[in-house]
């Protein structure tokens, strides 16, 4: 069966610091994966999708960038983190319908 | 364009009795419809899924959601209220017509509480 891991659960980091969330599938090849940004009391919005490796779109302008180095491993990352940063990061995968969540990271930044 | 409304950002019930949670979507095209749960600090887990198939969608743990293409209306339902069902719910469209591209519209979420 297929799973989703993502790394770490919470994060805590100082303004201006650099970001490296991770997130790896196993069990399926050739998965697009897909990150989301969950704000306090507010719902998902896509940040980036990837249908394979090196692809990557991006749905909104913003302070982060992602990668897929690999066909199971998506990236998502920050040279310079900012407070609006904070949120709740999910990765999620899919072969067809339905996309399949990661458990989240919690970021703040202080 | 495509966009989905929760009607109400916070719902409460007592254990046992019905749960109702309302969605309204806009798409311009046949669209595939989702309803997923989240517990705190963790991810979502799909509970159901509409893609042109039945009307009326089962899904896990006792939840069911009709679509009604007249009422652009997606709403979630469960007989009896358990008090593990307390958690956040989203109402998601797919956008384009597709379900495959991860591009999903998701609503704003409907807290649901769960008394004893």
């Amino acid at each position: 069966s297929q799973t989703i891991h993502q790394w770490p659960a919470t994060l805590v980091q100082p303004v201006g610091s650099p970001l490296s969330l991770e997130c790896t599938v196993e069990g399926t090849s050739n998965p697009n994966l897909y990150w989301y940004r969950q704000a306090a009391g507010r719902g998902l919005q896509l940040l980036f999708y990837s249908v394979g490796i090196g692809q990557i779109s991006s749905e909104v302008p913003q302070n982060l960038s992602a990668s897929r180095p690999q066909d199971r491993q998506f990236i998502l990352s920050s040279k310079k983190l900012l407070l609006s940063d904070s949120g709740f990061y999910l990765c999620a995968w899919s072969v067809s319908s339905p996309l399949h969540f990661g458990n989240g990271t919690r970021l703040t930044v202080t | 364009a495509q966009s989905v409304t929760q009607l109400d950002s916070h719902v409460s019930v007592s254990e046992g009795t019905p749960v109702l949670l309302r969605c309204n979507y806009s798409s311009s095209y046949s669209p595939s419809l989702f309803w997923y749960v989240q517990h705190p600090n963790k991810g979502l887990q799909l509970l159901l899924k509409y893609t042109s198939a039945a009307t009326l969608v089962k899904g896990i743990n006792g939840f069911e959601a009709e679509f009604k293409k007249s009422e652009t209306s997606f709403h979630l339902t469960k007989p009896s209220a358990h008090m593990s069902d307390a958690a956040e719910y989203f109402c998601v469209v797919s956008a384009f017509g597709s379900s495959n591209t991860g591009k999903l519209i998701f609503g704003q979420g409907t807290t649901l509480q769960v008394k004893p």
